[in-house]
């Protein structure tokens, strides 16, 4: 299974750009990387998926390197209620399908 | 096209009694995820089920706790005797198919008490 890892947390101020950093060092050939938000008391909401390079959506960009041992989602202009957790996760397989969440990095965005 | 669903959003159980939670998947998907919160935690897999069929309940403890999928209605997750270490919140989440990138889409969690 990939594992991954993350800050634990980070501090920002509104408007600023975030980039979240994960380390997959054993991401296997198949697999892709997404990222999910979560608020306070609720479930985890997809933000971004990719497999390599950069993409994009209205949300966020994630970028990943060539070996894709890592990828940094960037949240452009944060605002107050983009404080969150965030999961990075790395898709595996192993007879099943499970899905492996870390602990997360929270962000805090300031006023 | 509704959400995912879970219910009840909270549930209180004394020490010994069954807890039984619901989830509807999202219009169309087939397959469905159970994972388990802890305060300041992050989610912990428990189980994955196709309609009828349990695909991975490696997360799952052995003892007490079961999944199922039925043809028709809801998944439930069922948690016999529960114990007060069983007080966190559940949260399902389904996906239309099981391919490479697996998005899920997560319901909004039922948060379990055990007095």
């Amino acid at each position: 299974l990939a594992k991954t890892t993350q800050p634990i947390s980070m501090d920002s101020y509104e408007g600023q750009e975030v980039n979240i950093t994960c380390s997959h060092n054993n991401i296997a050939t198949n697999d892709y990387i997404t990222w999910y938000q979560q608020f306070p008391s609720q479930g985890p909401r997809f933000i971004i998926q990719g497999y390599k390079t950069k993409v994009t959506n209205e949300v966020a960009s994630l970028f990943i390197p060539a070996d894709r041992k890592s990828s940094t989602l960037s949240l452009p202009r944060v605002s107050l209620s983009d404080t969150a957790v965030y999961y990075c996760l790395v898709g595996a397989r192993e007879g099943g399908f499970k899905t492996i969440f870390g602990a997360g990095t929270r962000l805090f965005v300031k006023a | 096209n509704a959400g995912v669903m879970q219910n009840p959003r909270h549930l209180v159980r004394r020490r010994g009694q069954e807890a039984r939670l619901r989830c509807s998947p999202m219009k169309g998907h087939s397959h469905v995820y159970w994972y388990r919160q802890l305060p300041e935690e992050g989610l912990k897999f428990m189980v994955y089920l196709q309609k009828e069929n349990i695909i991975d309940e490696s997360g799952m403890p052995k003892e007490r706790f079961s999944a199922e999928f039925p043809k028709e209605g809801p998944s439930i997750l069922r948690i016999q005797q529960v114990v007060r270490g069983d007080s966190a919140a559940y949260f399902c989440a389904s996906s239309p198919l099981r391919d490479r990138g697996e998005t899920q889409y997560f319901g909004p969690g039922t948060r379990l008490l055990v007095l």
